[in-house]
């Protein structure tokens, strides 16, 4: 499997313009999650989906910011209007159901650094 | 989720074992304890986890107090590549695995 797929890898944007990050989630897993990373605050969990319905928004920063998960295969994260604040390392990360254990590990892409100048 | 504490930065000599502290004095009784880390650039890696008992496996080892307070990651032969920042956490056991709280973790830094 190629683990989680992450697209664009780096993106600069100039303030105001939308932005779109998309994410495909290892298949089979039911759990998808996007983080932001920057220096000041570290990892932050955004929000999550189980099973393609989002579950919990409550880190979303503001109206600006958008997710989506039209199937198990596919997420987008979308900012717009984007402003220079918003400029971090974006990760997108999948769990799946194994067994009797129920999920272990959750599996991070490897991020797409946004730059909003 | 319960919080955890971090010493901030550690060394380990490559080839010697790193041993990572972490203390969870608040963790209920069906949290698990699991450990992650990112290498610079990287998203983040699952190490481990556990719950009560001491977990080994291709990568680490788990050693959980009996009181689950507190914990300790052992990579047995630290190298070069094991640098990384190394994150604790505390989680229940879910169909949310991957809903993590980060903290600000430990960066281990192996040295030659």
């Amino acid at each position: 499997d190629a683990g989680v797929i992450q697209s664009p890898r780096h993106e600069v944007t100039e303030m105001g313009q939308e932005v779109t990050l998309r994410c495909k989630p290892i298949s089979g897993h039911n759990s998808l999650f996007w983080y932001r990373q920057t220096m000041m605050r570290g990892l932050e969990l955004l929000i999550y989906f189980n099973n393609n319905v989002p579950i919990d928004d409550s880190g979303m920063p503001e109206d600006r910011f958008s997710a989506k998960m039209p199937n198990a295969s596919f997420s987008t994260l979308k900012i717009q209007p984007s402003e220079p604040r918003d400029s971090a390392v974006y990760f997108c990360a999948s769990s799946g159901r194994t067994g009797k254990e129920g999920n272990t590990e959750a599996f991070f892409g490897q991020g797409t650094r946004l730059t909003v100048v | 989720d319960a919080k955890t504490t971090q010493p901030p930065s550690m060394d380990c000599a490559e080839g010697r074992a790193a041993n990572l502290p972490c203390n969870h004095s608040t963790i209920s009784g069906n949290e698990y304890v699991y450990w992650y880390r990112q290498i610079h650039s990287q998203g983040p890696q699952y190490i481990i986890h556990g719950l009560k008992n001491n977990e080994t496996n291709e990568m680490a080892s788990l050693i959980i107090t009996e009181d689950r307070k507190s914990s300790t990651l052992i990579l047995p032969h630290a190298t070069l590549r094991d640098t990384a920042v190394y994150y604790c956490i505390v989680s229940f056991h879910s169909s949310n695995t991957g809903k993590l709280i980060f903290g600000q973790g430990t960066t281990l830094q192996v040295k030659p």
